[in-house]
């Protein structure tokens, strides 16, 4: 079956320092891969997705590469900011439509000032 | 941008009742609507597809006697949950898609949050 696992948090990090979560997958097939934000009392928000080998998918600062050969797509951004605080998702879709969406178990992240 | 609202935002309901949670898509037409599950500490499990004017399909395991879902119109989803048990208590995010937005694009409610005592 298809599964995703992230790193396990909660993460605390200064403000202005590197951010980096991990993410791994198995699928069958070849999954697109996403990266979705939830701020407090918010619904989950995309935040980036790679549909396909070596795709890097990208915004607001945060980035992150699909990787089949080590089927990972690890979320990164140099300088975190307070306004970052959130729950991040990494998830994985095999349906052509990229809906149905299988997540991980979310990586709740704090900056502090 | 696109929003999708929930209601109620918590509820809270005896053992044996059922209760009925709303999803809506406010600035879309929302042609499918999905529902997942999530508890404590944990991620979200989808739980069904709904298609409007179509039955649901359910993903394996999940109770389709149970959770009753009804995509009636374009904006709007139902998902009740028939003869509540404590164990059923958890917090249940509906999404939308529009396929006019791409086709990866899938938007969020905030959730709601289900306590059956």
């Amino acid at each position: 079956g298809n599964s995703v696992t992230q790193m396990e948090g909660p993460v605390t990090l200064s403000e202005e320092a590197f951010l980096t979560i991990n993410c791994t997958y198995t699928a069958t097939g070849y999954p697109s891969l996403f990266w979705y934000v939830q701020y407090p009392g918010e619904g989950l928000q995309l935040l980036l997705k790679a549909t396909k080998a070596d795709d890097k998918g990208s915004n607001k600062g945060f980035e992150a590469t699909y990787r089949k050969e080590t089927t990972s797509f690890h979320l990164e951004k140099g300088s975190v900011q307070v306004s970052d605080s959130a729950v991040y998702f990494c998830a994985l879709s095999v349906d052509t439509s990229g809906s149905r969406l299988t997540f991980g178990e979310g990586t709740q992240l704090t900056v502090n000032p | 941008g696109a929003v999708v609202s929930q209601h109620p935002s918590w509820v809270i309901c005896k053992s044996g009742t059922s209760v009925k949670i709303e999803c809506r898509s406010l600035d879309f037409q929302a042609t499918t609507m999905f529902w997942y599950r999530q508890f404590p500490k944990q991620s979200l499990m989808l739980m069904a597809t709904s298609n409007e004017g179509s039955k649901a399909t359910y993903e394996q395991g999940v109770e389709k006697d149970k959770f009753l879902i009804n995509h009636a119109s374009l904006t709007l989803s139902t998902l009740t949950v028939t003869s509540a048990h404590p164990e059923d208590s958890s917090f249940y995010i509906c999404s939308a898609r529009d396929p006019a937005r791409g086709p990866y694009e899938q938007y969020f409610g905030p959730g709601t949050r289900l306590t059956v005592t």
